[in-house]
């Protein structure tokens, strides 16, 4: 019964590696978020995908891609990792139809952790 | 863009006493203000939130308050408990699809 699914859990990369995290959910909601959280830092939005319409946030690095195949997937694509890059990676979804008291919420997956070495 | 400032960034309380954490935002277009609870390594979990159209919120020994002409919000916690402890954060939201801005946390140390 999970409804938002991320994987890998953890992820070790190398520095400069391309890598991509993935992100799944069963609530058939039509929004998507990845947000990034550092150590001891709060979770911080780099982009949205509401059904095909990609949203970027203003200072998210070039360095980071994102792709929506489907209504139940989600790809970050980190093309070229730095060391600065290590975080937890939270994939989030939110549907927009209907109004009652869920109506804002956002679901939040159990994160990837990323190391980059 | 939207800024929520949080405070305190530490707060240290006695067992059994309340706990109060407050946010500001800046953006007077956000409607929607969740607070979630967060345990070491583990995803942000929603514990409360409010809408804009509503000042007061209240879920057994959670509420929240929210004055909107102060753009400011507070998250009250009563008969604090050991596991209680844990980082909060506010967040607030537009309408719509926008995502959430997240105020910078609270370490809650709920002391025995």
């Amino acid at each position: 019964d999970a409804m938002v699914i991320q994987n890998p859990r953890y992820q070790v990369t190398q520095f400069g590696k391309p890598v991509t995290l993935s992100c799944s959910q069963t609530l058939n909601h039509n929004v998507m978020y990845w947000y990034q959280q550092k150590s001891s830092q709060a979770p911080k939005l780099l982009f949205h995908y509401y059904d095909k319409d990609f949203n970027n946030e203003a200072d998210t690095p070039d360095n980071f891609q994102s792709r929506r195949p489907n209504t139940s997937f989600c790809f970050l694509d980190i093309r070229s990792p730095g060391l600065g890059d290590a975080a937890m990676y939270l994939c989030a979804t939110r549907g927009l139809a209907g109004s009652g008291p869920s109506y804002n919420e956002q679901f939040f997956g159990p994160g990837t952790r990323l190391t980059v070495l | 863009g939207e800024n929520v400032e949080q405070h305190p960034s530490t707060l240290s309380v006695q067992e059994g006493d309340s706990a109060v954490i407050k946010c500001t935002y800046s953006d007077s277009a956000s409607n929607y203000f969740p607070w979630y609870k967060q345990e070491l390594g583990k995803r942000p979990q929603l514990i409360i939130d409010i809408r804009s159209n509503v000042g007061e919120k209240k879920d057994q020994r959670i509420a929240v308050t929210l004055n909107k002409t102060a753009k400011h919000f507070s998250l009250h916690i009563t008969e604090t408990q050991p596991e209680d402890s844990a980082v909060y954060f506010c967040a607030a939201s537009q309408g719509g699809a926008d995502g959430l801005t997240f105020g910078k946390g609270t370490h809650l140390i709920i002391q025995p």
